[in-house]
């Protein structure tokens, strides 16, 4: 069955950076790309970016050009996601999810359990 | 970006009841090459993940109960719980696919009445 399963809760100081990872299994890894969504405290849903795990092609939103990027390692199934100058406001949820059926502009199927990542000094 | 809006904040539904949450987007997200709306429905529980309900406004997930179904076209849009049932209590998003950003809108609480 398809399983993304994320890293563990990440505590950090304002203008470090964390990264995530997103371990897949049940499919083939390069079908199908990566989207990574957070969710704040109590707050709605933003979409970040994708990954075409196949060609590491990206895509960011705007907000986060320069500080997020994504990366994967087709070789143990891996996307990961790290955002750098981390701010108070980048508390959240942090979820991968998979993009299907295979390609960019589509919706999101499965999803990781979420990465808890808290910003503070 | 293609800013969504959705409509009620909240509402509270009987059980076995009918839910209408209505879903807007600032651009038309028909794509007129393939005449789909790239437009999704998700249902996000307490400490969960969000789960995918409905895509291209009114295809109905693998799994998901035939009591819940999406419509509309072009920039608004609605998913129609038809008959209310205590798992359904959750909140709502819809969220537009057709360009990135990919943006959700900000969400419909349901409860029970």
């Amino acid at each position: 069955q398809v399983q993304l399963v994320q890293s563990g809760t990440e505590v950090k100081n304002p203008g470090a950076s964390v990264k995530v990872s997103c371990k897949t299994s049940g499919y083939t890894f390069t079908d199908y790309y990566i989207q990574w969504v957070r969710q704040a405290p109590g707050q709605g849903l933003e979409w970040m970016a994708w990954i075409n795990p196949k060609r590491g092609r990206t895509n960011y939103a705007q907000k986060f050009h320069g500080r997020l990027t994504l990366t994967g390692d087709s070789s143990i199934s891996t996307v990961y996601m790290e955002l750098s100058g981390l701010r108070s406001d980048d508390t959240a949820v942090y979820y991968c999810a998979r993009a299907t059926p295979p390609g960019d502009y589509v919706p999101l199927d499965y999803w990781g359990q979420g990465t808890l990542v808290t910003v503070s000094s | 970006d293609i800013v969504m809006t959705q409509s009620p904040d909240s509402l509270a539904v009987s059980l076995g009841e009918r839910a209408t949450i209505n879903c807007s987007s600032r651009q038309s997200v028909l794509f007129s090459s393939d005449n789909k709306n790239y437009l999704a429905w998700y249902q996000q529980k307490s400490g969960q993940p969000p789960k995918l309900l409905i895509y291209w406004a009114s295809t109905r997930e693998s799994g998901v109960p035939d009591r819940f179904s999406g419509s509309g076209s072009g920039t608004n849009f609605t998913l129609t719980i038809s008959s209310l049932q205590a798992e359904d209590v959750a909140v709502y998003y819809c969220q537009q696919y057709y360009r990135t950003p990919f943006i959700f809108g900000p969400g419909t609480k349901v409860d029970i009445k």
